[in-house]
């Protein structure tokens, strides 16, 4: 089964500073990714997919993620973090002809005034 | 589009009894997906269904834990007898998939379930 590795459990950055957050996948065939974000409280909310084509791609509040299989990673980025950003964000990996989707233990995202 | 509803937001019971977690999918989907989510686990995939059926249930930690959707539009996870540990947030997700597509999942707001 695929599975996803989140290597940062909690980062912490300056408002306007930018923002990596890391994402290793393990899959033998092209995968399905996604970036999901979660607010205290409430559902994921999805960020960005990448199902193929173009390995850079774009999301909602600015997210860009960029896929790169020599790597087998999916790492998210930002390039001016904002103080509503604060959340926890998961990285999860999807089948082909499969529904069995498998999340990363997520990265805790801190913002600093 | 109202989202997937999950009923109860918060539930609170002593253990032993049974609870019954609810889901209301988004309209035109295919598939559901029951998760939970600990501190200490994560995120972990209990159940889908695909077309109303169970298609992978291996992430059912016991035989205390059931789900079943008798149509499209309904879903539910029951525990019984439920245990402190089953103290989690269990989320409902659905989405639409084809035998070639997987799109993304849809939250609900979860189901805070405390077991005293």
């Amino acid at each position: 089964a695929q599975s996803v590795t989140q290597p940062d459990i909690h980062i912490t950055v300056s408002e306007g500073a930018s923002l990596e957050l890391r994402c290793n996948y393990s899959y033998g065939a092209t995968p399905y990714l996604f970036w999901y974000v979660q607010s205290p409280g409430q559902g994921l909310q999805l960020l960005l997919k990448y199902f193929s084509g173009d390995t850079l791609v774009q999301g909602i509040k600015g997210f860009e993620a960029e896929f790169k299989r020599s790597q087998s990673s999916f790492n998210l980025r930002k390039p001016s973090v904002h103080w509503s950003d604060a959340a926890e964000y998961f990285c999860a990996v999807g089948r082909t002809n499969n529904n069995d989707m498998r999340f990363g233990a997520g990265t805790r995202l801190t913002v600093k005034p | 589009d109202a989202g997937v509803i999950q009923s109860p937001r918060h539930e609170v019971t002593e253990m032993g009894q049974e609870v019954t977690l609810r889901c209301k999918p988004i309209s035109g989907h295919n598939s559901l997906f029951w998760y939970r989510q600990t501190m200490m686990r994560g995120l972990e995939l209990l159940i889908y269904f695909n077309n109303n059926v169970p298609i992978d249930d291996s992430g059912m930690p016991e035989d205390r834990f059931s789900a079943k959707m008798p149509n499209a539009s309904f879903s539910t996870l029951k525990i019984q007898p439920s245990e402190p540990r089953d103290s989690a947030v269990y989320f409902c997700a659905s989405t639409w998939t084809t035998s070639s597509y997987n799109s993304p999942l849809h939250f609900g707001n979860g189901t805070r379930l405390t077991v005293t």
